[in-house]
Protein backbone atom coordinates (compact mmCIF):
# COMPACT_ATOMS: atom_id res chain seq x y z
CA UNK A 1 0.00 0.00 0.00
CA UNK A 2 1.37 3.27 -1.07
CA UNK A 3 1.72 5.38 2.31
CA UNK A 4 3.00 8.76 3.79
CA UNK A 5 3.30 9.22 7.88
CA UNK A 6 4.59 11.68 9.36
CA UNK A 7 5.78 12.31 12.62
CA UNK A 8 7.79 14.98 14.53
CA UNK A 9 4.96 17.41 15.29
CA UNK A 10 4.09 18.69 18.79
CA UNK A 11 3.51 22.31 21.04
CA UNK A 12 7.18 24.53 21.07
CA UNK A 13 7.68 28.05 22.11
CA UNK A 14 7.94 31.05 19.49
CA UNK A 15 11.34 31.17 18.32
CA UNK A 16 12.13 27.33 19.24
CA UNK A 17 12.80 24.46 16.52
CA UNK A 18 11.20 20.97 15.53
CA UNK A 19 12.21 18.77 12.87
CA UNK A 20 9.13 16.90 10.81
CA UNK A 21 9.51 13.75 9.24
CA UNK A 22 7.69 11.95 6.32
CA UNK A 23 8.12 8.22 6.23
CA UNK A 24 7.62 7.03 3.03
CA UNK A 25 6.19 3.17 1.95
CA UNK A 26 4.87 1.05 -1.40
CA UNK A 27 6.44 3.10 -3.68
CA UNK A 28 10.20 4.06 -5.10
CA UNK A 29 10.70 6.84 -3.08
CA UNK A 30 13.57 8.31 -4.76
CA UNK A 31 11.61 8.58 -8.36
CA UNK A 32 9.63 11.41 -6.60
CA UNK A 33 9.52 15.45 -6.06
CA UNK A 34 8.23 15.57 -2.45
CA UNK A 35 6.36 18.24 -0.62
CA UNK A 36 5.16 19.76 2.45
CA UNK A 37 1.85 21.14 2.75
CA UNK A 38 0.25 22.90 5.66
CA UNK A 39 -3.23 23.82 7.19
CA UNK A 40 -3.52 26.77 9.97
CA UNK A 41 -6.48 26.20 12.52
CA UNK A 42 -9.26 27.04 10.08
CA UNK A 43 -7.40 27.84 7.05
CA UNK A 44 -7.13 26.69 3.79
CA UNK A 45 -3.95 24.48 2.09
CA UNK A 46 -0.74 26.12 1.63
CA UNK A 47 2.10 24.85 0.09
CA UNK A 48 5.36 24.83 2.57
CA UNK A 49 8.26 23.86 0.43
CA UNK A 50 9.60 20.88 -2.11
CA UNK A 51 12.35 18.93 -2.90
CA UNK A 52 13.61 16.91 -6.10
CA UNK A 53 14.46 13.39 -6.20
CA UNK A 54 18.12 13.86 -5.83
CA UNK A 55 18.16 16.69 -3.33
CA UNK A 56 19.48 19.29 -5.37
CA UNK A 57 16.91 21.35 -6.03
CA UNK A 58 14.45 22.86 -2.94
CA UNK A 59 11.66 25.69 -3.14
CA UNK A 60 9.69 27.56 -0.13
CA UNK A 61 7.19 29.66 -0.13
CA UNK A 62 8.39 33.12 1.12
CA UNK A 63 6.84 33.42 4.43
CA UNK A 64 9.58 30.30 5.40
CA UNK A 65 12.62 30.87 3.23
CA UNK A 66 15.27 31.40 5.39
CA UNK A 67 13.51 29.85 8.31
CA UNK A 68 12.61 26.60 6.81
CA UNK A 69 14.96 23.76 5.42
CA UNK A 70 13.80 20.54 3.74
CA UNK A 71 15.94 17.63 3.01
CA UNK A 72 15.48 13.56 1.81
CA UNK A 73 17.02 10.58 2.92
CA UNK A 74 16.51 8.16 0.01
CA UNK A 75 17.72 5.07 1.96
CA UNK A 76 15.39 5.67 4.46
CA UNK A 77 12.67 6.58 2.37
CA UNK A 78 12.13 10.04 4.21
CA UNK A 79 11.78 13.70 3.83
CA UNK A 80 12.24 15.84 6.67
CA UNK A 81 11.07 20.07 7.60
CA UNK A 82 13.42 21.92 9.97
CA UNK A 83 11.53 24.43 11.00
CA UNK A 84 13.85 27.25 13.20
CA UNK A 85 12.58 30.48 14.38
CA UNK A 86 8.89 29.06 14.48
CA UNK A 87 6.52 31.91 14.70
CA UNK A 88 3.19 31.68 16.04
CA UNK A 89 1.69 31.78 12.44
CA UNK A 90 3.48 28.68 11.80
CA UNK A 91 0.73 26.57 14.00
CA UNK A 92 -0.71 24.09 11.76
CA UNK A 93 -1.12 20.71 10.69
CA UNK A 94 1.43 19.85 8.20
CA UNK A 95 1.06 17.33 5.36
CA UNK A 96 3.87 15.47 3.36
CA UNK A 97 2.41 14.97 -0.05
CA UNK A 98 3.78 13.15 -3.28
CA UNK A 99 3.87 15.04 -6.48
CA UNK A 100 2.55 12.95 -8.97
CA UNK A 101 5.33 12.11 -11.35
CA UNK A 102 7.77 9.84 -10.89
CA UNK A 103 9.71 11.17 -13.53
CA UNK A 104 12.20 13.61 -13.64
CA UNK A 105 9.71 16.69 -14.20
CA UNK A 106 7.15 17.26 -11.41
CA UNK A 107 3.78 17.17 -12.06
CA UNK A 108 2.93 20.43 -10.01
CA UNK A 109 0.06 17.91 -8.75
CA UNK A 110 -0.21 16.46 -5.36
CA UNK A 111 -1.38 12.23 -5.70
CA UNK A 112 -0.52 11.17 -2.47
CA UNK A 113 -1.04 12.88 1.11
CA UNK A 114 -0.20 11.59 4.94
CA UNK A 115 -3.08 12.39 7.41
CA UNK A 116 -0.70 15.40 8.68
CA UNK A 117 1.22 16.29 12.33
CA UNK A 118 0.12 18.93 14.47
CA UNK A 119 2.42 21.86 15.22
CA UNK A 120 1.39 24.15 17.86
CA UNK A 121 3.53 27.45 18.18
CA UNK A 122 2.83 28.82 21.44
CA UNK A 123 3.77 32.72 21.69
CA UNK B 1 1.71 35.42 -8.28
CA UNK B 2 -1.79 33.65 -9.12
CA UNK B 3 -4.72 34.48 -6.75
CA UNK B 4 -7.23 31.99 -7.04
CA UNK B 5 -10.33 32.08 -6.09
CA UNK B 6 -13.66 29.51 -4.79
CA UNK B 7 -17.02 30.06 -3.81
CA UNK B 8 -17.12 29.48 0.12
CA UNK B 9 -19.47 27.79 -0.22
CA UNK B 10 -21.94 25.24 -2.08
CA UNK B 11 -25.39 23.46 -0.98
CA UNK B 12 -26.41 20.24 -2.83
CA UNK B 13 -29.19 17.98 -2.42
CA UNK B 14 -28.69 13.97 -2.99
CA UNK B 15 -28.76 12.73 -6.05
CA UNK B 16 -28.69 16.63 -7.71
CA UNK B 17 -25.11 18.11 -9.10
CA UNK B 18 -22.62 20.69 -7.48
CA UNK B 19 -20.69 22.63 -9.14
CA UNK B 20 -17.89 24.19 -7.47
CA UNK B 21 -15.49 26.92 -10.01
CA UNK B 22 -12.45 28.61 -9.34
CA UNK B 23 -10.93 31.22 -11.03
CA UNK B 24 -8.08 33.18 -11.16
CA UNK B 25 -6.40 36.10 -13.10
CA UNK B 26 -3.75 34.34 -14.37
CA UNK B 27 -5.56 30.52 -14.49
CA UNK B 28 -5.55 30.61 -18.50
CA UNK B 29 -3.54 28.02 -20.03
CA UNK B 30 -2.60 26.35 -16.72
CA UNK B 31 -3.40 23.01 -15.76
CA UNK B 32 -5.52 22.55 -12.46
CA UNK B 33 -6.21 20.18 -10.15
CA UNK B 34 -8.79 19.55 -7.39
CA UNK B 35 -8.50 18.02 -3.78
CA UNK B 36 -11.37 16.72 -1.39
CA UNK B 37 -10.77 16.92 2.19
CA UNK B 38 -12.18 16.01 5.10
CA UNK B 39 -11.72 16.48 8.41
CA UNK B 40 -8.96 14.68 10.01
CA UNK B 41 -8.31 12.61 7.04
CA UNK B 42 -5.65 12.99 4.37
CA UNK B 43 -6.61 15.31 1.42
CA UNK B 44 -7.93 12.85 -1.88
CA UNK B 45 -7.23 13.95 -5.75
CA UNK B 46 -9.89 13.96 -7.74
CA UNK B 47 -9.17 15.72 -10.51
CA UNK B 48 -5.44 16.67 -12.51
CA UNK B 49 -4.61 18.64 -15.25
CA UNK B 50 -7.99 19.74 -15.49
CA UNK B 51 -9.92 16.83 -16.67
CA UNK B 52 -8.11 14.15 -15.82
CA UNK B 53 -9.76 11.53 -13.02
CA UNK B 54 -7.06 9.50 -10.81
CA UNK B 55 -7.72 5.96 -10.45
CA UNK B 56 -10.50 4.60 -8.09
CA UNK B 57 -12.56 8.50 -8.58
CA UNK B 58 -15.42 7.69 -9.10
CA UNK B 59 -17.02 8.68 -12.36
CA UNK B 60 -19.64 11.13 -10.44
CA UNK B 61 -16.10 13.84 -10.55
CA UNK B 62 -15.49 15.46 -13.36
CA UNK B 63 -13.50 18.93 -14.48
CA UNK B 64 -13.56 20.92 -16.97
CA UNK B 65 -11.69 24.27 -17.99
CA UNK B 66 -13.36 27.11 -19.58
CA UNK B 67 -10.16 29.20 -20.26
CA UNK B 68 -10.79 32.43 -17.28
CA UNK B 69 -12.42 29.47 -14.81
CA UNK B 70 -11.83 25.28 -13.76
CA UNK B 71 -15.22 24.16 -12.91
CA UNK B 72 -15.43 21.10 -10.54
CA UNK B 73 -18.52 18.89 -10.99
CA UNK B 74 -19.86 16.21 -8.78
CA UNK B 75 -22.71 14.21 -10.05
CA UNK B 76 -25.18 12.29 -8.19
CA UNK B 77 -24.30 13.65 -4.79
CA UNK B 78 -24.24 11.32 -2.28
CA UNK B 79 -23.47 12.11 1.61
CA UNK B 80 -19.86 11.10 1.84
CA UNK B 81 -19.49 13.79 -1.05
CA UNK B 82 -19.38 16.39 2.26
CA UNK B 83 -16.02 17.86 2.36
CA UNK B 84 -13.87 20.74 1.46
CA UNK B 85 -12.68 21.02 -2.35
CA UNK B 86 -9.54 22.87 -3.19
CA UNK B 87 -8.14 24.20 -6.44
CA UNK B 88 -4.48 24.00 -6.91
CA UNK B 89 -2.32 25.17 -10.04
CA UNK B 90 1.65 26.09 -10.07
CA UNK B 91 2.44 29.41 -10.78
CA UNK B 92 5.36 29.34 -13.17
CA UNK B 93 6.29 33.04 -12.21
CA UNK B 94 6.96 32.04 -8.83
CA UNK B 95 7.59 28.51 -8.66
CA UNK B 96 4.76 28.38 -6.04
CA UNK B 97 2.37 26.05 -5.80
CA UNK B 98 -1.01 27.86 -5.19
CA UNK B 99 -4.35 26.78 -3.95
CA UNK B 100 -7.56 28.35 -3.77
CA UNK B 101 -9.52 29.32 -0.86
CA UNK B 102 -11.78 26.26 -0.48
CA UNK B 103 -14.97 25.60 -1.04
CA UNK B 104 -17.20 23.73 1.63
CA UNK B 105 -20.38 20.81 0.14
CA UNK B 106 -22.55 19.84 1.86
CA UNK B 107 -24.98 17.96 0.82
CA UNK B 108 -28.88 18.23 2.59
Amino acid sequence: EVQLVESGGGLVQAGGSLRLSCAASGFTFSNFWMSWVRQAPGKGLEWVANINQGGSEKYFVDSVTGRFTISRDNAKNSVYLQMNSLRAEDTAVYYCARDGSGSYYPARYFDIWGRGSLVTVSS
Amino acid sequence: SSVLTQPPSVSVAPGQTARITCGGNNIGGKSVHWYQHKPGQAPVLVVFDDIERPSGIPERFSGSDSGKTATLTISRAEAGDEADYYCQLWDYNSDHYVFGPGTKVTVL
